[in-house]
């Protein structure tokens, strides 16, 4: 079963402004990490956030966490035509195994219009 | 260069036939992944192997078999039992089994089986 949900499905923006995706998720984490695909490709890793971690920013891309409301955002600022792409998140949920699997959400599907 | 490969990049395959799909990372990781990904959806875990000689079941490993002789290959095959094979298939290779290492994913294969 799926653990994250995206929201919005789909997002199309004018370049330059910025983009705000957000992922909900069901059970308890350790870590919360945000991956790019590329239409037909494979995913590209992003950053990495811990439960005990609010915020962590990496170049343009800022993230956030709020565990008590199960959610986090990926903001990325001033968005170029190379940002068009889907973007997931993937979380680890706490578990009596470890967390060894990430579990990955539905996707955001963003479009930079030049 | 240090990566993962996947081969190849399409498939076909008439229904009814096994078919492996092949994944070699050099990357000196011992956690491997296989994911499927439907259109517009997310990654669906298949399997996962921690170490050389072992793998466990994913969310739909029902129809999918692999092996894990090597650390540098985890081939996936598709057995007739899928009842929906068509996908696209990729391969991921972490440091180990664990929620805070992020996954480096190959090319992905497509299958189409008529």
């Amino acid at each position: 079963s799926q653990q994250g949900e995206e929201d919005p499905q789909a997002l199309s923006i004018q370049e330059g402004e910025n983009a705000t995706m957000n992922c909900s998720y069901k059970t308890s984490i350790n870590n919360l990490q945000w991956y790019r695909q590329n239409s037909g490709r494979g995913l590209v890793h992003l950053i990495l956030i811990r439960s005990n971690e609010r915020e962590k920013h990496s170049g343009r891309l800022r993230v956030t966490l709020d565990t008590s409301k199960k959610s986090s955002s990926l903001l990325i600022t001033a968005s170029r035509a190379a940002d068009t792409a889907s973007y997931f998140c993937a979380t680890d949920a706490i578990s009596n195994f470890g967390n060894e699997k990430l579990t990955f959400g539905t996707g955001t599907r963003l479009t930079i219009i030049p | 260069d240090g990566g993962i490969t996947q081969s190849p990049k399409y498939l076909f395959r008439k229904e009814g036939q096994n078919v492996t799909l092949s994944c070699e990372q050099n990357l000196n990781h011992d956690a491997m992944y296989w994911y499927r990904q439907d259109p517009g959806q997310g990654l669906r875990l298949i399997y996962y192997s921690q170490i050389v000689n072992d793998f466990q079941k994913g969310d739909i490993a029902e129809g999918y078999s692999v092996s894990r002789e090597k650390k540098e290959s985890f081939p996936l095959t598709v057995t007739s039992a899928q009842k929906n094979p068509t996908a696209f298939y990729l391969c991921a290779s972490s440091i180990a089994a664990r929620g805070y290492y992020e996954q480096y994913f190959g090319p992905g294969t497509r299958l189409t089986v008529t």
